[in-house]
């Protein structure tokens, strides 16, 4: 199966820019995907890329694909508290809707 | 968007006892969904898939008769922790796959302490 690899922690101050990095194996997942997960709560969706593109942005966030070394990244530009989580980087498998995670990165916003 | 609800949100049973998580797709019809495991500060680990009529795929190493999973309608599939013991608490988290888009929609999880 795919091994995806994510640093544990990333501590910034309110204002900065974050930017968490994953790295996956399998190269030919399709779709790589950002999600967020609050304490004791469920998985939200965050943004997702084609493997066929290498940025996407939506308003603060921006992800960055280099396919050629299964590298992804995700920027929170400006980041708040509420941005305070643990992030998890999933990569799809060949079965549709089969997601491979990361360990998450638990992302600490100082003010 | 579509909602998935997963109930009860959190349970504490005695070991020995079974507990049934239900995942419910609350606006979408979902052949396919998704049990995972997830031990603290730790990843997703997928359990097993769940196939509306058929019976459900597990991941090596997870016990189907410990954990049942029935997907009786296009928008509930169940798991039960049967004779629970504490190293099986855990939060359980489930997906499901809207048919005919693809896009895949998270509940938000079930915590269960085993005593």
């Amino acid at each position: 199966g795919e091994d995806v690899e994510q640093s544990l922690f990333l501590s910034v101050r309110e204002g900065d820019s974050s930017v968490i990095n994953c790295t996956y194996t399998d190269s030919s997942s399709t779709y790589l995907y950002w999600y967020k997960q609050e304490p004791g709560a469920g998985l939200q969706l965050l943004t997702y890329i084609f493997s066929n593109m290498d940025m996407k942005q939506d308003q603060r966030l921006t992800v960055l694909l280099n396919k050629k070394d299964k590298h992804l990244s995700l920027r929170i530009a400006d980041t708040q508290t509420g941005d305070s989580a643990i992030y998890f980087c999933a990569a799809r498998g060949s079965t549709l809707g089969r997601l491979y995670f990361g360990r998450g990165t638990q992302l600490t916003v100082w003010p | 968007g579509a909602v998935v609800s997963q109930h009860p949100s959190r349970v504490i049973c005695k070991s020995g006892t079974s507990v049934k998580i239900e995942c419910r797709s609350l606006d979408f019809q979902a052949t396919t969904m998704f049990w995972y495991r997830q031990f603290p500060k730790q990843s997703l680990m997928l359990m097993a898939t769940s196939n509306e009529g058929s019976k459900a795929t597990y991941e090596q190493g997870v016990e189907k008769d410990k954990f049942l999973i029935n997907h009786a309608s296009l928008t509930l599939s169940t798991l039960t922790v049967t004779s629970a013991h504490p190293e099986d608490s855990s939060f359980y988290i489930c997906s499901a796959l809207e048919t005919g888009s693809g896009e895949l929609f998270f509940g938000e999880g079930s915590r269960l302490t085993v005593l």
